[in-house]
């Protein structure tokens, strides 16, 4: 079975503070997936990466950044934490897909971090 | 813009009973379609999905989902819902690296 991890289950961080959250895929996945939770908003693409160094902006990239040192770690990185990125955030791996289209395949995704910005 | 609906925010349904979650979408090209669910506390575990081929697909734990183009509708479907069945559902799209994903649709299944 695939299995995504994510570093936290529940954090709390003050405003301006630096946070970054972990994710970690064993199945050699090529492609990795941070997206973000809210009710009534469904799920939302931060960012998502098709290969090591790799990262292209999702729909809501503003004020946050990514980093893919290794195949297998995705990190979610906000540099300034504010009180309206209090969210789930949940991260999701998937194979490389057709022809380099990440569409196709199954996202499989880690069991979220549940951030509080005070 | 480019989306998928979910509308309804809640399902009630007796156990026993068939259950139907709906689904529509409004992105361009085909799109690939999905099915997740969540339990509470964890994240998205995949059901189903249409690339293509025949409209009606099976998935995980009883589930299929119909699609049809003409509608540009992919409606989630269980002949016997289950207690167990209660969770949050998500509609997906993905087409050209694009990821789209439903507001969720509540299930509730009663005994």
């Amino acid at each position: 079975d695939v299995k995504v991890t994510q570093s936290s289950r529940y954090l709390v961080k003050r405003t301006g503070e630096k946070v970054f959250l972990e994710c970690v895929q064993d199945m050699d996945h090529e492609n990795m997936f941070w997206y973000r939770q809210d009710p009534g908003l469904g799920l939302r693409l931060i960012y998502f990466s098709y290969d090591v160094k790799m990262k292209e902006k999702g729909d809501i990239p503003e004020g946050y950044s990514v980093s893919r040192e290794k195949k297998e770690r995705f990190s979610l990185i906000l540099e300034s934490a504010s009180t309206n990125q209090t969210s789930m955030y949940l991260c999701a791996s998937s194979l490389w897909g057709l022809a380099g289209d990440a569409s196709t395949d199954t996202q499989y995704f880690g069991p979220g971090t549940r951030l509080t910005v005070l | 813009a480019q989306s998928v609906a979910q509308p309804e925010d809640q399902v009630n349904v007796a156990e026993g009973n068939p259950l139907t979650v709906k689904c529509t979408y409004s992105v361009s090209g085909n799109p690939y379609l999905f099915w997740y669910v969540q339990y509470p506390n964890r994240g998205l575990q995949f059901l189903l999905k249409y690339i293509t081929g025949d409209n009606l697909v099976k998935g995980s734990y009883g589930f299929e989902a119909e699609f049809n183009k003409s509608q540009t509708s992919f409606h989630l479907k269980k002949p016997s819902a289950l207690v167990s069945d209660s969770a949050l559902y998500f509609c997906a799209a993905h087409n050209f690296n694009k990821f789209y994903f439903g507001s969720g649709t509540k299930l509730n299944v009663k005994p």
